[in-house]
């Protein structure tokens, strides 16, 4: 099976969006679907949303509906994570995975920081 | 939203020791259940999956039990690197899935 290598971390101001990115290698983008989860400092796990990348299909949790896009990008099999209206509550590491659904490939974490 | 409730919240045991995780659903997931383990620092990692299923590399020490709304993970005989915080999931329904709030497993 393949890896997921996500970006580094971001500081962004409140009310600004930011990208996350996931690099996929191996099958995962053209056989797997892409789960994001997150978890704020203290905090338990938050399932985001999730994309199946071959076709673009996507759903978001509730909460996060309007606030967040996921998109994938074929020519470099890399999906990407965008959240708008950044507060100080996301404030999280976000992490992407491989969903069976359950998760058993998943990437190492990208900070997003949110600080005025 | 299906709700997850995990007990206990911490659980502090020692080396050696058996370990029973609970978690309960707020409406049946079927087999529809997975755990988690987290440490920090580093991603979450799959341990079980369909309530009983153990994901690849993971030592036959921990098992996975229940159906419908009550399910288990148990820890046979705890090793140093098992005390971590571990988190139940439930995939009944692909566009709503949720975890528990976690129990930390903490060192007596």
């Amino acid at each position: 099976q393949g890896h997921l290598v996500q970006s580094g971390t971001e500081l962004e101001q409140p009310g600004s969006s930011v990208t996350v990115s996931c690099q996929t290698s191996g099958d995962i983008f053209r056989t797997l679907t892409i789960m994001w989860v997150r978890q704020a400092p203290g905090q338990g796990l938050e399932w985001v949303g999730r994309i199946i990348p071959r076709m673009g299909v996507t759903t978001y949790a509730q909460r996060f509906q309007g606030r967040v896009n996921l998109i994938a990008d074929t020519s470099t099999k890399t999906v990407k994570m965008q959240l708008n209206g950044l507060t100080l509550e996301d404030t999280a590491i976000y992490y992407c995975a491989t969903g069976r659904p359950h998760m058993d490939v998943w990437g190492n974490g990208s900070a997003v920081i949110v600080s005025s | 939203d299906i709700v997850m409730t995990q007990s206990p919240v911490i659980l502090s045991l020692s080396p050696g020791e058996r370990a029973t995780l609970s978690c309960k659903a707020s409406q049946t997931i079927f087999s529809n259940l997975a755990w988690y383990q987290k440490k920090p620092g580093q991603p979450p990692r799959l341990l079980i999956f369909g309530v009983s299923t153990r994901a690849t590399g993971v030592p036959d020490r921990f098992s996975g039990s229940g159906s419908g709304t009550d399910f288990t993970l148990t820890i046979s005989s705890l090793q140093s690197e098992d005390f971590a915080l571990y988190y139940c999931q439930q995939y009944l329904d692909w566009s709503s899935i949720t975890f528990g709030q976690g129990t930390r497993l903490d060192i007596k």
